[in-house]
């Protein structure tokens, strides 16, 4: 199992382009997650998934967008990068019977 | 408006004495909560959990302890290595949500020999 997937690794936007950060996990898990990590805020909750077509908003939505076509990928679009969209970006996945979510390896995106 | 609070940015222990990490939690609307450690330019991993309806568990070194009247839990690590030296997350999971866990700002352990 390779578990949690990310790419890419780094990325340097200038604002107001458009990109997808890539998602995958090779776990039949049905939850998967997106968070942001910023200095002094800890990790807090994009959008999220409990299945293949369902999505729903976390605690800070605005400006991205998600899709979950399948169980294993879970696509978050940006689609005009803002400065404040400077970031490390996490997905997570999960399946009913734990309560713990496993982790990618993160993305650190900056938008100048 | 923070639903989950870490309020002391960093912490320094010798090896081999106890770590306390703390956490506050303001919304009951939670099944569980979580630990999680983290190092640099790696993805969180989760270390321990406890049910809302229980109030310790026990993993090896890691003892999380969840005081519901008071709303704060704690992560004891006992002894303390120098391999612990990473940020830890305090977490809750939504009541029955799988995908969602409220994190609190993190706590960066360092232990020295």
């Amino acid at each position: 199992n390779a578990g949690v997937t990310q790419t890419p690794k780094f990325q340097v936007l200038k604002t107001g382009q458009s990109m997808t950060l890539q998602c995958a996990q090779d776990m039949n898990h049905e939850y998967m997650s997106w968070y942001r990590q910023d200095p002094g805020m800890g990790l807090r909750l994009i959008h999220y998934s409990v299945g293949a077509g369902i999505t729903d908003q976390g605690e800070v939505p605005n400006g991205y967008n998600v899709s979950r076509s399948t169980t294993e990928d879970f696509p978050l679009r940006l689609l005009s990068a803002a400065p404040s969209q400077t970031s490390v970006y996490f997905c997570a996945s999960t399946t009913s019977g734990r309560n713990e979510q496993f982790f990618g390896p993160g993305t650190r995106l900056t938008v100048l | 408006d923070q639903q989950v609070k870490q309020n002391s940015p960093s912490l320094s222990v010798q090896e081999g004495r106890i770590s306390i990490l703390n956490c506050d939690y303001t919304n009951s609307m939670f099944d569980y909560f979580l630990w999680y450690k983290k190092y640099p330019a790696e993805g969180p991993t989760f270390l321990i959990s406890i049910s809302s309806i229980k109030d310790k568990n026990e993993d090896g070194r890691f003892t999380v302890f969840l005081n519901k009247s008071a709303k704060h839990l704690s992560l004891h690590i006992v002894p303390s290595q120098p391999g612990d030296s990473a940020v830890y997350f305090c977490a809750a999971r939504v009541y029955n949500q799988g995908g969602k866990l409220i994190f609190g700002q993190g706590t960066e352990l360092s232990v020295k020999p």
